[in-house]
């Protein structure tokens, strides 16, 4: 079975600019989650969908959005990027109850 | 609060040596679950382990085991004989029952010498 597939690997942008980051979750799971990870914060919860609907959301700005699609692949966008949105970026897909949770390789984001 | 502690930033072995890497957790949820990952130097999250609050007994794994005490609220994790390929960041995790997100602690670093 293939595991959690993001893309792309690796990105820079500057600042104000947006970007978009895609994840393809584990084929049968419907549950997807972001987390954002920096050597300062460590990892934190960003949100998760399940079935195309948010469930829960971490404390971040408004600039960064979510969504999930009928096929369980999800993207989450950043719009006017700082230079603190520098960090790598985890998806996670798990059944419904996300009682494991499967990780794929991350989407190294820098912003200059 | 719910929270994940791991007082251990970094440790450093030689290999073959026995490593147990702390976890104290915080939570008011009677049901949850804890969880241990690995992230080696490519950054990929790998999971080893989940552990529901109801299920004390410990676990072997080859070369991995795992203590769950609910009366000092810690999940420690000991490598055995440890190897170079152990190098990696090691997190443990905390999902309660009614929580769609995982809260992890800080993370600990170590780094096996051959």
């Amino acid at each position: 079975k293939a595991g959690v597939t993001q893309t792309p690997r690796y990105l820079i942008k500057t600042r104000g600019q947006q970007v978009t980051l895609s994840c393809s979750p584990i084929s049968g799971h419907r549950s997807v989650s972001w987390y954002q990870q920096t050597p300062g914060q460590g990892l934190q919860f960003l949100f998760e969908y399940f079935s195309e609907t948010q469930r829960n959301k971490g404390n971040f700005p408004g600039r960064f959005s979510g969504r999930q699609f009928s096929n369980s692949r999800s993207e989450m966008n950043v719009s006017t990027l700082e230079l603190g949105d520098s960090a790598l970026y985890l998806c996670a897909s798990s059944l419904a109850d996300l009682r494991e949770q499967f990780f794929g390789p991350g989407t190294r984001l820098t912003v200059l | 609060a719910q929270k994940v502690t791991q007082a251990q930033t970094e440790i450093s072995v030689v290999e073959k040596e026995d490593v147990t890497l702390d976890c104290v957790y915080e939570t008011r949820d009677t049901t949850y679950y804890l969880f241990w990952y690995k992230q080696p130097p490519s950054g990929e999250l790998v999971f080893l382990i989940r552990r529901n609050s109801f299920d004390e007994q410990n676990e072997i794994s080859g070369r991995y085991s795992w203590n769950f005490q609910k009366s000092t609220s810690s999940f420690n994790f000991t490598i055995t004989a440890s190897q170079v390929v152990d190098s990696a960041v090691y997190f443990c995790a905390l999902k309660w029952d009614s929580s769609y997100k995982l809260i992890f602690g800080s993370g600990t670093r170590l780094l096996v010498r051959p």
